[in-house]
């Protein structure tokens, strides 16, 4: 069983620019989320995507968006990036359905704003 | 609105002393109660879901309990390979499998 795999680990960008990430489910899971952990914080949730549709949201800006594929594979983008913006993102896949759920995380993506 | 506070921030332990994490919840409907552990640089690890009140869940060193309102992370003998952060996060009743985290409680045990 292969768990959730993130690329790239580490990436600088600067102040305006644009990012891509990306994100491999686990396998069996068809539900992906996305989540910011800053410096000393716990993880904050970003949105979730269940059959390639956006189907919950957090208090994220529309510059954040993303993009889940048809083998349930996903993406983030982020926008115009801000200072701000730089944290740990996480992605997390888990089987979706009722009932409680565990997300399985990956070891997620540094993202550095300059 | 969904809140979850952890205590201590930050724990210091000898190898061998035991002590609890604390977990305080708010939740509209609890679907379920997590416990992760993250260690620096890495995502979170699953360890422990629990569903109701009164229920406990072990593994290995470590002991969850949940009432209510809050919900506890014993660790018995701790090892220094016990240290890392202990995050909490509950999931409510809704069509998302959304977490609400806490801040996390960053053990430290030392031999």
């Amino acid at each position: 069983e292969t768990g959730v795999t993130q690329s790239p680990t580490h990436l600088i960008k600067t102040r305006g620019q644009q990012v891509t990430l990306r994100c491999s489910s686990q396998s069996g899971h068809n539900t992906v989320s996305w989540y910011q952990q800053a410096l000393g914080q716990g993880p904050q949730f970003i949105f979730q995507y269940y059959r390639e549709e956006e189907n919950g949201r957090g208090n994220f800006p529309p510059r954040f968006s993303g993009l889940q594929f048809p083998n349930y594979s996903s993406e983030l983008n982020v926008n115009a990036l801000e200072l701000d913006d730089s944290a740990l993102y996480l992605c997390a896949s888990s089987r979706g359905g009722s009932g409680a759920n565990v997300l399985t995380f990956g070891a997620g993506s540094r993202l550095t704003v300059l | 609105e969904d809140q979850v506070t952890q205590s201590p921030e930050a724990l210091r332990l000898q190898e061998g002393e035991s002590s609890s994490l604390n977990c305080s919840y708010t939740v509209s409907g609890l679907r379920g109660l997590f416990w992760y552990r993250q260690d620096p640089g890495k995502g979170p690890e699953f360890l422990f879901t629990l569903y109701s009140a009164g229920e406990e869940k072990e593994k290995e060193r470590l002991k969850a309990t949940l009432t209510k309102k809050e919900s506890f992370l014993h660790i018995t003998a701790p090892k220094p390979e016990d240290s890392a952060t202990y995050l909490c996060a509950v999931q409510g009743h809704n069509n998302t499998d959304k977490l609400i985290f806490g801040t996390g409680t960053r053990l430290q045990v030392f031999p």
